[in-house]
């Protein structure tokens, strides 16, 4: 099983909402992403986890909350959102080997739009 | 920083051929390739690691130069499947830090 799946494939909320999003993998893989991505714009990292901790956070604002309850899935809890945080929300997965991240796994992501 | 990727788009005919490039003002610690198609999630194509590195499969292959610093995809033949945006991934370790960047992305269309 080499897939990646994202739930819900689209979300609308309005700005007081609490939603959460959901990543799963059984690939074994111990190193899970979160990205958002803008229309015609490069995907940009907003979490990493390594072994189910949270090693990488590029200074998301913290109305995003990310959380990996084990090796297999990946969530994002949403709370009191803008409207420019509008996008693409991308979940990937990778081993993790020596000093390296390996090739990423994506899912198809899950487009959000906050009212 | 982000990589900057030339050129910003391209077109092709079937059977043509491809360089997309991707250049840091600093040293990378690898370069991962993605296409990525309207409306899906990036698909990895490759992976650099060591500086003068070259690798491929089938007709897309990359090169990474000696400094690592420039990577380049080259697209051999063209065929419509590879229409699509083409990501550069950046890996940068520092003290304590990692950063991981796609570079601003190289659209590419492949015409029958």
């Amino acid at each position: 099983d080499t897939e990646v799946t994202q739930t819900p494939k689209h979300l609308v909320m309005g700005m007081t909402n609490k939603k959460s999003l959901k990543c799963e993998q059984h690939m074994g893989h111990r190193a899970m992403y979160w990205y958002k991505q803008k229309a015609k714009k490069p995907p940009e990292l907003m979490f990493v986890y390594s072994y189910e901790k949270l090693s990488i956070n590029e200074s998301v604002p913290s109305r995003f909350s990310p959380e990996c309850p084990n090796s297999s899935l990946l969530n994002l809890h949403l709370h009191a959102l803008q409207p420019e945080d509008s996008a693409l929300y991308l979940c990937a997965s990778s081993q993790v080997g020596g000093t390296q991240y390996n090739e990423q796994f994506f899912g198809p992501g899950t487009r959000l739009t906050v009212l | 920083q982000q990589p900057v990727q030339s050129p910003q788009a391209v077109i092709l005919r079937e059977g043509e051929d491809a360089v997309i490039n991707c250049s840091s003002s600093k040293a990378l610690y690898s370069v991962h390739w993605y296409r990525q198609k309207h409306g899906e999630a990036p698909v990895f194509l490759m992976i650099l690691l060591k500086g003068g590195e070259q690798k491929g499969h089938d007709k897309i292959s990359a090169s990474f130069n000696e400094k690592k610093q420039q990577s380049s995809l080259y697209l051999t033949a063209s065929q419509l499947s590879y229409s699509g945006t083409y990501f550069c991934g950046t890996e940068e370790w520092g003290r304590g830090t990692y950063k991981y960047i796609f570079g601003t992305g190289t659209r590419l269309k492949v015409l029958a």
